[in-house]
């Protein structure tokens, strides 16, 4: 069974902090990985995909892999009261075709 | 920018009675998902669909479910018999590619069996 592991939290942060959010994969040989943001009642929302090994930075995102550790993470710089949502990890593994998603973390940044 | 379309946007519907959720995805692409997220709980998949057949199901795509692309542009999922426990968020996702291609959602179609 692929497993996709996130805190569930919720994370609280202030106003203009960095939130770091973070999730671990069971299948070692999975190649995609992406972060959505779901707000209350509506569909994923695509943040950010990385697929090789290291940081990658869109704005005031920046998605980490690391594969060794079967860890992914996103950090949301200067954070504002609208990235209040919950943020879903998904994994494509390595033989199959769709995504698998994690619990999600709700976050809430207080201003 | 382009959007996967869902219609329509809840949909409710008497035990045992059939449904058909439809999604136009986006124009240049050619993979289809549906996926359904029962309220509080995870994304889950569903089925894939590629060239005109379906490419990978999960244990929940039983023979109550089918889909169909009718046409160039649309792409349903049908639930023959519906039960208490088919009421969720329905997501379709379309992508350009299988696996370094990211699928962007729909809308979705909230479905209420009573």
């Amino acid at each position: 069974q692929k497993e996709v592991e996130q805190n569930s939290g919720p994370l609280s942060v202030p106003e203009g902090a960095i939130a770091s959010l973070n999730c671990t994969y069971s299948d070692r040989g999975s190649q995609s990985f992406f972060w959505y943001r779901q707000y209350s009642g509506k569909s994923p929302e695509l943040i950010m995909s990385i697929y090789s090994n290291g940081d990658k930075e869109d704005g005031r995102f920046t998605a980490q892999l690391n594969k060794a550790s079967q860890y992914v993470s996103l950090l949301i710089r200067d954070s504002q009261p609208s990235d209040s949502a919950t943020y879903l990890c998904a994994v494509i593994g390595g033989s199959a075709r769709q995504l698998t998603f994690g619990s999600g973390t709700q976050l809430t940044v207080l201003p | 920018e382009p959007e996967v379309t869902q219609t329509p946007s809840h949909q409710v519907t008497q035990m045992g009675q059939e449904v058909i959720l439809r999604c136009v995805p986006i124009s240049n692409h050619l993979y289809f998902y549906w996926y359904r997220q029962i309220l509080g709980q995870k994304v889950e998949f569903l089925v894939s669909f590629y060239n005109n057949e379906i490419s990978e199901k999960s244990e929940i795509f039983d023979d109550q479910f089918s889909v169909e692309r009718p046409d160039g542009s649309n792409f349903t999922l049908k639930i023959r018999s519906t039960k208490l426990e088919d009421s969720a968020m329905y997501f379709c996702a379309s992508s350009d590619g299988w696996r370094n291609q990211p699928q962007h959602f729909g809308d979705g179609t909230r479905l209420s069996i009573l």
